[in-house]
């Protein structure tokens, strides 16, 4: 069956523009998680979902950072403003059951470059 | 807050050594999940442990879980080329917050 699957795969924009990184999950995962993974680092959690709500956002760096997931299923991480810093692949992830218990499957990543 | 270490952060084999990866956590753990993501790709699930002690083994690769849940380790038998990537473990504390902190990954380079 189909994975989770990110759009753009790469996403190039500049210093201040805003940006939008969506994320399909497999059907039916009712967990959805954002992560951040620098070169040489490991995810770094942003934000996660359990259907439409932010269950927990205490990863998310500061408020230029948002994320939706409106209808429990499709998920938007939206970056205002953005800085070179926020340079780096963003990784979504989703998974069923209990959260924290179980397997995460990721989908290929967005990697964004702030130029 | 939690803290989730691994060593090496890269380490160097010759096709048919051994390798091994050490994760541990400041926090007592109330799982253990082991990641590999292959240069290029992203991170894909390997095992989760659970008890404290546990040992699970996958063909060439044994993951153990500390009797005090704050460690683990992953083992990988007579390397081969295609187990070339970085394994990161990820665990979250006992009565802390469900999302699993991820470490910094060991990469494995595995030299024909």
């Amino acid at each position: 069956g189909a994975g989770v699957s990110q759009t753009p795969s790469n996403k190039v924009t500049e210093k201040g523009k805003y940006v939008e990184l969506r994320c399909d999950p497999i059907s039916g995962h009712t967990a959805l998680y954002w992560y951040r993974q620098s070169l040489g680092q490991g995810p770094e959690f942003l934000i996660y979902f359990q259907g439409t709500g932010a269950a927990d956002d205490s990863g998310l760096p500061n408020d230029r950072f948002f994320a939706v997931r409106p209808e429990g299923s499709v998920s938007t991480l939206k970056i205002q403003r953005t800085e070179r810093g926020d340079s780096a692949m963003y990784l979504c992830a989703s998974s069923s059951g209990r959260v924290g218990y179980n397997e995460q499957f990721f989908g290929p990543g967005t990697r964004l470059t702030v130029l | 807050g939690q803290q989730v270490m691994q060593i090496p952060q890269y380490q160097h084999v010759q096709e048919g050594e051994d390798f091994t990866t050490y994760c541990n956590s400041s926090t007592t753990l109330s799982n253990i999940q082991w990641y590999k993501q292959r240069p290029g790709g992203h991170p894909v699930f390997l095992i989760q442990l659970v008890k404290s002690g546990e040992v699970k083994k996958q063909k060439r690769l044994t993951f153990q879980f500390g009797e005090a849940k704050k460690n683990s380790s992953l083992h990988i038998t007579a390397t081969q080329t295609t187990d070339v990537g970085t394994y990161f473990c990820a665990g979250h504390a006992s009565g802390g917050s469900y999302i699993p902190t991820f470490g910094r990954g060991t990469s494995l380079i595995v030299h024909p």
